[in-house]
């Protein structure tokens, strides 16, 4: 069955860059994303990337997909306290109809 | 406006009760999913419909029907609740289409004492 994992706790400093990484199973995914959550709040989508491509820069937020490794990351540039929130990556199967599996989340610590 | 609205934001109940939990979507997607987030926040789904139909149901207890009246709406029923079940339940709607991004609804807390 479809899979994704990550890791699950990240901290970073002020300022720096983040990187949360992510691994997926299914070959067939036409597009991967990142979503955010923040505490007690509903799920916001980050960005995507469509499986033909490489990388994908979106102002702070870089990701990049190496389909041979099924390998899916997310930098944060600058980071800042406010990102500090849990990291959902996510692929969409498409099993009649397109179903999204989510992966275990990173939670994101940015320390001031 | 709100995309995607979920009632109640929390639910406090007992054991062995039947609750639900309505979900409402105006962005006029076709496909509508439920989605179960435990203490440790993993995200799993639960349920899809997609024009009235489900297209899939991950190992969910058959305590829980989703319920359809119509392509707006995806009601989440739970019967004879368990402890277990506590968790965070998220609706979310999505178009079939190039770009199936998933919009959320804020979550449903859902307590079982």
């Amino acid at each position: 069955g479809e899979d994704v994992e990550q890791s699950l706790f990240l901290s970073v400093r002020e300022g720096d860059s983040s990187v949360i990484n992510c691994t997926y199973t299914d070959s067939s995914s036409t597009y991967l994303y990142w979503y955010k959550q923040e505490p007690g709040a509903g799920l916001q989508l980050l960005t995507y990337i469509f499986s033909n491509m490489d990388m994908k820069q979106d102002q702070r937020l870089t990701v990049l997909l190496n389909k041979k490794d099924k390998h899916l990351s997310l930098r944060i540039a600058d980071t800042q306290t406010g990102d500090s929130a849990i990291y959902f990556c996510a692929e969409n199967v498409r099993t009649g109809a397109n179903n999204l599996f989510f992966g275990t989340g990173t939670r994101l610590t940015v320390i001031p | 406006d709100t995309a995607v609205s979920q009632t109640p934001k929390y639910l406090v109940t007992q054991m062995g009760n039947d609750k639900s939990i309505k979900c409402e979507q105006n962005l006029g997607h076709d496909t509508m999913y439920w989605y179960k987030q435990d203490s440790k926040k993993f995200l799993k789904i639960m349920f899809s419909y997609n024009n009235k139909e489900l297209i899939i149901n991950e190992t969910v207890p058959n305590r829980f029907s989703p319920k359809s009246p119509d392509k707006a709406h995806l009601n989440l029923h739970i019967n004879s609740l368990e402890l277990g079940d506590s968790a965070v339940y998220f609706c979310a709607s999505s178009h079939e289409g190039s770009l199936p991004e998933a919009f959320f609804g804020q979550g449903t807390r859902l307590t079982v004492v």
